[in-house]
Protein backbone atom coordinates (compact mmCIF):
# COMPACT_ATOMS: atom_id res chain seq x y z
CA UNK A 1 0.00 0.00 0.00
CA UNK A 2 1.28 3.16 -0.62
CA UNK A 3 1.46 5.75 2.21
CA UNK A 4 3.36 8.18 4.68
CA UNK A 5 4.82 6.78 7.63
CA UNK A 6 5.89 8.78 10.13
CA UNK A 7 8.14 7.68 13.85
CA UNK A 8 7.68 7.62 16.61
CA UNK A 9 4.11 8.48 17.38
CA UNK A 10 4.31 10.10 20.72
CA UNK A 11 8.13 11.15 21.99
CA UNK A 12 9.35 13.14 25.16
CA UNK A 13 11.96 15.48 25.11
CA UNK A 14 14.19 16.69 27.94
CA UNK A 15 15.35 20.32 27.64
CA UNK A 16 18.14 21.45 25.53
CA UNK A 17 18.06 18.11 23.89
CA UNK A 18 17.57 17.61 20.12
CA UNK A 19 15.23 14.93 18.88
CA UNK A 20 14.10 13.81 15.18
CA UNK A 21 11.40 12.78 13.81
CA UNK A 22 11.02 10.29 10.83
CA UNK A 23 9.10 10.35 8.08
CA UNK A 24 8.75 7.85 4.86
CA UNK A 25 6.53 8.18 2.11
CA UNK A 26 6.10 5.73 -1.40
CA UNK A 27 3.68 7.48 -3.34
CA UNK A 28 7.08 8.43 -5.70
CA UNK A 29 6.11 12.19 -4.63
CA UNK A 30 8.79 15.16 -5.40
CA UNK A 31 7.81 17.60 -2.65
CA UNK A 32 7.60 16.97 1.18
CA UNK A 33 6.37 19.26 4.00
CA UNK A 34 6.40 19.67 8.02
CA UNK A 35 3.86 21.28 9.91
CA UNK A 36 3.51 22.17 12.89
CA UNK A 37 -0.09 21.78 14.90
CA UNK A 38 -1.04 23.78 18.00
CA UNK A 39 -4.28 22.96 19.92
CA UNK A 40 -7.27 24.83 18.13
CA UNK A 41 -4.61 25.80 15.31
CA UNK A 42 -4.31 25.58 11.88
CA UNK A 43 -1.40 23.90 10.24
CA UNK A 44 1.91 26.12 10.33
CA UNK A 45 4.54 25.64 7.50
CA UNK A 46 7.95 24.65 9.14
CA UNK A 47 10.01 23.54 6.02
CA UNK A 48 9.25 22.02 2.65
CA UNK A 49 11.18 19.89 0.30
CA UNK A 50 10.37 20.20 -3.89
CA UNK A 51 13.29 18.41 -4.67
CA UNK A 52 16.55 15.59 -3.73
CA UNK A 53 19.14 17.97 -1.73
CA UNK A 54 17.36 20.76 -1.86
CA UNK A 55 14.69 22.70 0.84
CA UNK A 56 12.99 26.02 1.60
CA UNK A 57 12.09 27.42 5.16
CA UNK A 58 8.52 27.53 5.71
CA UNK A 59 6.73 29.85 7.83
CA UNK A 60 8.44 29.04 11.40
CA UNK A 61 11.58 27.35 10.13
CA UNK A 62 13.60 28.51 13.53
CA UNK A 63 14.82 26.21 16.03
CA UNK A 64 14.28 23.48 13.43
CA UNK A 65 16.31 21.53 10.54
CA UNK A 66 15.61 19.04 8.03
CA UNK A 67 17.80 17.28 5.22
CA UNK A 68 16.73 15.31 2.05
CA UNK A 69 18.82 13.09 1.24
CA UNK A 70 16.23 10.51 -0.50
CA UNK A 71 13.08 11.08 -2.60
CA UNK A 72 11.12 9.14 0.04
CA UNK A 73 12.72 10.36 3.44
CA UNK A 74 11.88 13.94 5.14
CA UNK A 75 13.65 13.83 8.70
CA UNK A 76 12.89 16.83 10.73
CA UNK A 77 15.16 17.87 13.90
CA UNK A 78 13.85 19.54 17.00
CA UNK A 79 16.56 21.51 17.76
CA UNK A 80 17.06 23.25 21.65
CA UNK A 81 16.99 25.83 19.93
CA UNK A 82 12.95 26.16 19.43
CA UNK A 83 11.68 26.73 22.99
CA UNK A 84 8.25 26.10 22.74
CA UNK A 85 8.24 22.58 20.70
CA UNK A 86 5.43 20.40 22.35
CA UNK A 87 2.84 20.22 19.74
CA UNK A 88 1.52 17.88 16.83
CA UNK A 89 3.76 17.09 13.67
CA UNK A 90 2.26 16.26 10.57
CA UNK A 91 4.58 15.25 7.74
CA UNK A 92 3.30 15.75 4.10
CA UNK A 93 3.73 15.03 0.24
CA UNK A 94 2.70 15.83 -3.07
CA UNK A 95 3.93 15.26 -6.83
CA UNK A 96 3.41 18.66 -6.75
CA UNK A 97 1.06 20.45 -9.27
CA UNK A 98 0.64 24.48 -9.48
CA UNK A 99 -2.72 23.64 -9.80
CA UNK A 100 -3.62 20.75 -8.01
CA UNK A 101 -1.47 20.22 -5.83
CA UNK A 102 -3.16 17.82 -3.13
CA UNK A 103 -1.54 16.62 -0.29
CA UNK A 104 -1.17 13.37 1.75
CA UNK A 105 -0.62 13.39 5.45
CA UNK A 106 1.18 10.84 7.43
CA UNK A 107 -0.47 9.94 11.11
CA UNK A 108 1.57 12.37 12.84
CA UNK A 109 4.17 12.65 15.84
CA UNK A 110 2.90 14.27 19.08
CA UNK A 111 5.98 15.92 20.95
CA UNK A 112 5.86 16.88 24.65
CA UNK A 113 8.74 18.72 26.36
CA UNK A 114 9.35 17.40 29.88
CA UNK B 1 -7.09 40.49 6.83
CA UNK B 2 -5.95 36.65 8.02
CA UNK B 3 -4.86 34.56 4.65
CA UNK B 4 -7.73 32.20 5.37
CA UNK B 5 -10.73 32.61 7.94
CA UNK B 6 -13.28 30.17 8.92
CA UNK B 7 -15.90 29.90 12.00
CA UNK B 8 -14.01 28.44 14.63
CA UNK B 9 -17.58 27.03 15.81
CA UNK B 10 -18.52 24.31 17.14
CA UNK B 11 -20.99 24.38 14.55
CA UNK B 12 -23.98 21.92 15.81
CA UNK B 13 -26.19 19.94 13.00
CA UNK B 14 -28.92 17.14 14.07
CA UNK B 15 -28.54 14.06 12.24
CA UNK B 16 -29.98 14.10 8.66
CA UNK B 17 -29.59 17.75 8.08
CA UNK B 18 -27.02 19.90 5.78
CA UNK B 19 -24.21 21.05 7.21
CA UNK B 20 -22.63 24.22 6.13
CA UNK B 21 -18.87 25.28 6.86
CA UNK B 22 -17.81 28.54 4.96
CA UNK B 23 -13.75 29.81 4.43
CA UNK B 24 -13.10 33.25 3.05
CA UNK B 25 -9.35 33.92 1.58
CA UNK B 26 -7.26 36.66 1.01
CA UNK B 27 -5.35 35.85 -2.23
CA UNK B 28 -6.57 36.99 -5.21
CA UNK B 29 -4.63 34.64 -7.26
CA UNK B 30 -5.15 31.51 -5.78
CA UNK B 31 -6.07 28.46 -8.41
CA UNK B 32 -7.61 25.82 -6.09
CA UNK B 33 -8.92 25.05 -3.44
CA UNK B 34 -9.05 22.09 -0.89
CA UNK B 35 -11.05 20.97 2.29
CA UNK B 36 -9.54 18.50 4.33
CA UNK B 37 -11.34 16.83 7.49
CA UNK B 38 -9.42 16.49 10.87
CA UNK B 39 -10.50 13.81 12.97
CA UNK B 40 -9.43 14.83 17.07
CA UNK B 41 -5.65 13.39 17.43
CA UNK B 42 -5.62 12.36 14.09
CA UNK B 43 -4.17 14.44 10.69
CA UNK B 44 -6.06 15.89 7.76
CA UNK B 45 -7.53 13.74 5.49
CA UNK B 46 -8.29 15.25 1.67
CA UNK B 47 -11.87 14.81 1.07
CA UNK B 48 -12.91 17.91 -1.77
CA UNK B 49 -10.60 19.92 -4.03
CA UNK B 50 -12.17 22.55 -6.62
CA UNK B 51 -10.42 24.54 -9.18
CA UNK B 52 -12.88 26.69 -11.13
CA UNK B 53 -15.99 28.74 -9.86
CA UNK B 54 -19.03 27.02 -9.35
CA UNK B 55 -20.15 23.74 -7.77
CA UNK B 56 -18.33 20.83 -7.55
CA UNK B 57 -20.28 17.46 -6.16
CA UNK B 58 -18.82 14.03 -4.73
CA UNK B 59 -21.20 11.67 -2.88
CA UNK B 60 -22.60 13.73 0.03
CA UNK B 61 -19.81 16.70 -0.15
CA UNK B 62 -20.60 19.40 -2.44
CA UNK B 63 -17.84 22.83 -2.86
CA UNK B 64 -18.63 25.85 -4.29
CA UNK B 65 -16.62 28.26 -5.23
CA UNK B 66 -17.18 32.30 -5.94
CA UNK B 67 -13.68 33.92 -7.01
CA UNK B 68 -15.06 37.20 -7.05
CA UNK B 69 -15.67 36.87 -3.21
CA UNK B 70 -13.05 35.29 -2.65
CA UNK B 71 -15.23 32.78 -1.11
CA UNK B 72 -15.42 28.78 -0.52
CA UNK B 73 -17.91 26.45 1.49
CA UNK B 74 -18.73 22.92 1.78
CA UNK B 75 -21.73 21.31 2.39
CA UNK B 76 -22.72 18.27 3.33
CA UNK B 77 -25.77 16.35 2.93
CA UNK B 78 -27.88 14.26 5.22
CA UNK B 79 -25.31 15.03 8.03
CA UNK B 80 -24.19 11.54 10.16
CA UNK B 81 -22.19 11.29 13.84
CA UNK B 82 -19.65 10.12 11.63
CA UNK B 83 -18.89 13.45 10.19
CA UNK B 84 -18.25 14.96 13.20
CA UNK B 85 -15.01 16.64 12.84
CA UNK B 86 -12.73 19.45 12.35
CA UNK B 87 -13.04 20.73 8.89
CA UNK B 88 -9.65 22.94 6.89
CA UNK B 89 -10.13 25.26 4.10
CA UNK B 90 -6.78 25.38 2.14
CA UNK B 91 -6.25 27.77 -0.05
CA UNK B 92 -2.55 28.02 -1.88
CA UNK B 93 -0.45 31.04 -0.86
CA UNK B 94 -0.01 33.67 -3.07
CA UNK B 95 2.34 32.78 -6.23
CA UNK B 96 2.80 29.28 -4.56
CA UNK B 97 1.35 25.71 -5.34
CA UNK B 98 1.42 25.48 -1.38
CA UNK B 99 -1.73 25.62 0.45
CA UNK B 100 -2.45 27.82 3.83
CA UNK B 101 -4.70 26.54 6.48
CA UNK B 102 -7.34 28.07 8.17
CA UNK B 103 -7.82 27.31 11.80
CA UNK B 104 -10.77 24.62 10.91
CA UNK B 105 -14.49 24.64 11.58
CA UNK B 106 -15.40 21.99 14.58
CA UNK B 107 -18.51 20.13 13.09
CA UNK B 108 -20.37 17.89 15.44
CA UNK B 109 -23.54 15.88 14.50
CA UNK B 110 -25.70 14.61 17.09
CA UNK B 111 -27.68 11.93 16.76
Amino acid sequence: DGGITQSPKYLFRKEGQNVTLSCEQNLNHDAMYWYRQDPGQGLRLIYYSQIVNDFQKGDIAEGYSVSREKKESFPLTVTSAQKNPTAFYLCASSKPDRVANEQFFGPGTRLTVL
Amino acid sequence: QKEVEQNSGPLSVPEGAIASLNCTYSDRGSQSFFWYRQYSGKSPELIMSIYSNGDKEDGRFTAQLNKASQYVSLLIRDSQPSDSATYLCAPPRGGSYIPTFGRGTSLIVHP
